[in-house]
């Protein structure tokens, strides 16, 4: 079956852009997530999605950066007014719930680079 | 609050040798345990993960771990390592209260030298 998957795979942006970051999750997956990996760090959390419940906003670094998830599927990270400390690999991740001992599936991740 | 701190960023090693990638982490509730590889220009996948039982856990491509809770570890082992291994390895910790945010370490870059 297909993966979760992320588009664009690259993306170059002007600073002070807007941009939109797609995530499809694997089918029947209810949980899904946003992280931002920088050059050489982990993974950072940005925002987390399970089912119908608000979602997790607490990672995100400040109110420029926003989530959607439509019909419990798809979803959207937008990024506005960019700046170049955006820069970086944003990954997508999804799992079959969102309890705690859920592995979770990652996309490949949306290169993001802003001039 | 759940932290998770890799001890070595960069383990060069050569092949064939044994391998441990140290990882510890912070938790004052029970916690779920994951390692998850990188490839190269690839995404994250699970290598293994503890939930209960057993504390050492078998994961895939020869890789196995072992869970301490008095020293809050859950180290990475190979015993021989292969060309292949070279990726960076993910440390993750979720807390049984925190529904399925984990938190992960900052990577530990393992390189295999012929």
């Amino acid at each position: 079956g297909a993966g979760v998957s992320q588009s664009p795979s690259n993306k170059v942006t002007e600073k002070g852009k807007d941009v939109e970051l797609r995530c499809d999750p694997i089918s029947g997956h209810t949980a899904l997530y946003w992280y931002r990996q920088s050059l050489g760090q982990g993974l950072e959390f940005l925002i987390y999605f399970q089912g119908n419940s608000a979602p997790d906003k607490s990672g995100l670094p400040s109110d420029r950066f926003s989530a959607e998830r439509t019909g419990g599927s798809v979803s959207t990270l937008t990024i506005q007014r960019t700046q170049q400390e955006d820069s970086a690999v944003y990954l997508c991740a999804s799992s079959f719930s969102g309890g705690p001992s859920y592995e979770q599936y990652f996309g490949p991740g949306t290169r993001l680079t802003v001039t | 609050a759940q932290s998770v701190t890799q001890l070595d960023s960069q383990v060069p090693v050569f092949e064939e040798a044994p391998v441990e990638l140290r990882c510890n982490y912070s938790s004052s509730v029970s916690v779920y345990l994951f390692w998850y590889v990188q490839y190269p220009n690839q995404g994250l996948q699970l290598l293994l993960k503890y939930l209960s039982g057993s504390t050492l856990v078998k994961g895939i491509n020869g890789f196995e771990a072992e869970f301490n809770k008095s020293q809050t570890s859950f180290h990475l082992r190979k015993p021989s390592v292969h060309i292949s291994d070279t990726a960076e390895y993910f440390c993750a910790v979720s807390e049984d209260t925190n529904a399925g945010k984990s938190t992960f370490g900052d990577g530990t870059t393992l390189t295999v030298k012929p």
